[in-house]
């Protein structure tokens, strides 16, 4: 069954460096999402793109956060200056269509923890 | 904004057994989506089941079925024959149709623990 992946597993990085993390999302999707997850806390939205450009975004996702899409496969989130509350698990997810029945279903990454010391 | 409330933060079931997991939403819209998400030690977050807000009939998906009361904005989720691999953390979440970025709006999770 297809899966969405996402690289690394875990990272650490310190204050103020740049960090990128990537998702492969599942091949037939056009709708990619990035959410967040602060240790025991809610999983929040952070973005969604589409046709390489952002759909939506969310009050989190700041001058800060970028995403890109640099291949046909890969879809990224940077963060250009880390900051110790950007310590979270960060999820990928992907869908086939916008909206439709199963096909606008969100499929989960395994997710990146990500702590920023 | 829609808000997306599980009142229960630990539940716990015996094996076999029969639990439900409550989940409680604020929405002005008339159409929209409701998912449960299980989220195993893994971190993992996986689709359990889904329901259209415009079909009355509750969603079943094997073991796992809902009982979606749109006046009363529930959505609860029902295990039935429980597992030891139920055990996870499991999300509510809401999302409009018309909603252009396919935003998620999750509740805060309920940990489910299964006793053999």
């Amino acid at each position: 069954e297809p899966e969405v992946t996402q690289t690394p597993s875990h990272q650490v990085t310190q204050m103020g460096q740049e960090v990128i993390l990537r998702c492969v999302p599942i091949s037939n999707h056009l709708y990619f999402y990035w959410y967040r997850q602060i240790l025991g806390q809610k999983v929040e939205f952070l973005v969604s793109f589409y046709n390489n450009e952002i759909s939506e975004k969310s009050e989190i996702f700041d001058d800060q956060f970028s995403v890109e899409r640099p291949d046909g496969s890969n879809f990224t989130l940077k963060i250009r200056s880390t900051k110790l509350e950007d310590s979270a698990m960060y999820f990928c997810a992907s869908s086939q269509a916008e909206s439709g029945g199963i096909q606008e279903t969100q499929y989960f990454g395994p997710g990146t923890r990500l702590l920023v010391l | 904004a829609q808000t997306v409330t599980q009142s229960q933060p630990e539940m716990s079931v015996q094996e076999a057994e029969t639990v439900t997991l409550s989940c409680t939403y604020d929405t002005s819209e008339s159409d929209y989506y409701l998912f449960w998400y299980k989220q195993p030690p893994s971190r993992q977050m996986i689709l359990v089941i889904r329901q259209e807000a415009y079909k009355q009939q509750n969603a079943t998906e094997n073991r796992f079925s809902v009982n979606f009361q749109k006046a009363a904005k529930s959505f609860s989720l029902k295990i039935s024959d429980s597992q030891l691999g139920d055990a996870a953390m499991y999300f509510c979440a809401y999302r409009r149709t018309n909603n252009a970025g396919n935003m998620l709006t999750f509740g805060g999770g309920t940990r489910l623990m299964v006793k053999p």
